[in-house]
């Protein structure tokens, strides 16, 4: 079976300019989760959805961050303008109970 | 305070050893505790997850929970080269459907 599924793999844009990073879940899984990862913060939750409907956005750093999910196959998250403190490993993760699975991440470069 | 401590390490413990990996965390009516391991440049795998006090047990690892230290730890038996990475610590709240909280991870090194 296909895990969860992150595009691009690896981006780099100059400040100011719009990112949108997607993702796949896993087939069947009703929860998508939204990280971002840094060596000072860690792993940090930025928003999550239960049934394509967002439940906690409490993590996303301020209005330039957007996410959405129509449906149960698709969700993308939006940075618009993006800063150079933008710059990390952006995880997307699927659940249907509490494990999480995790995809391969975008790594983000804002220069 | 953060939600969940772990000593950032890095371990250091020669093959063969025990590691020993900790996690403190501070919403006492937390349910469930997961640990995951990030390999360098890879995502985070779940490989214990423990929703009881005491130990479980699952091939050379035992994940261990005492709730009223609020405290949970990972143990590696005969640790290899091949289990250096990072193993995070991640909470679920009490009443926060299905979200958990991180660990900044402990990095262990197993020395060949």
């Amino acid at each position: 079976d296909a895990g969860v599924i992150q595009s691009p793999r690896h981006e780099v844009t100059e400040m100011g300019q719009e990112v949108t990073l997607r993702c796949k879940p896993i087939s069947g899984h009703n929860s998508l989760f939204w990280y971002r990862q840094t060596m000072m913060r860690g792993l940090e939750l930025l928003i999550y959805f239960n049934n394509n409907v967002p439940i906690d956005d409490s993590g996303m750093p301020e209005d330039r961050f957007s996410a959405k999910m129509p449906n149960a196959s698709f969700s993308t998250l939006k940075i618009q303008p993006s800063e150079p403190r933008d710059s990390a490993v952006y995880f997307c993760a699927s659940s249907l109970g509490l494990e999480q699975y995790f995809g391969p991440g975008t790594r983000l470069t804002v220069t | 305070q953060k939600e969940v401590e772990q000593n950032s390490g890095p371990l250091s413990v020669p093959e063969g050893a025990i590691a020993s990996l900790n996690c403190t965390y501070s919403d006492r009516g937390s349910q469930s505790f997961f640990w995951y391991r990030q390999y360098s440049g890879k995502s985070p795998e779940l490989i214990m997850f423990i929703y009881s006090n005491g130990d479980k047990e699952d091939g050379r690892f035992t994940a261990q929970l005492n709730k009223a230290s609020q405290y949970v730890s990972l143990l590696i038996r005969d640790s290899q080269p091949s289990d250096s990475a990072t193993y995070l610590c991640a909470v679920n709240h009490s009443g926060g459907y299905q979200k958990v909280t991180f660990g900044i991870g402990t990095k262990l090194q197993v020395i060949p």
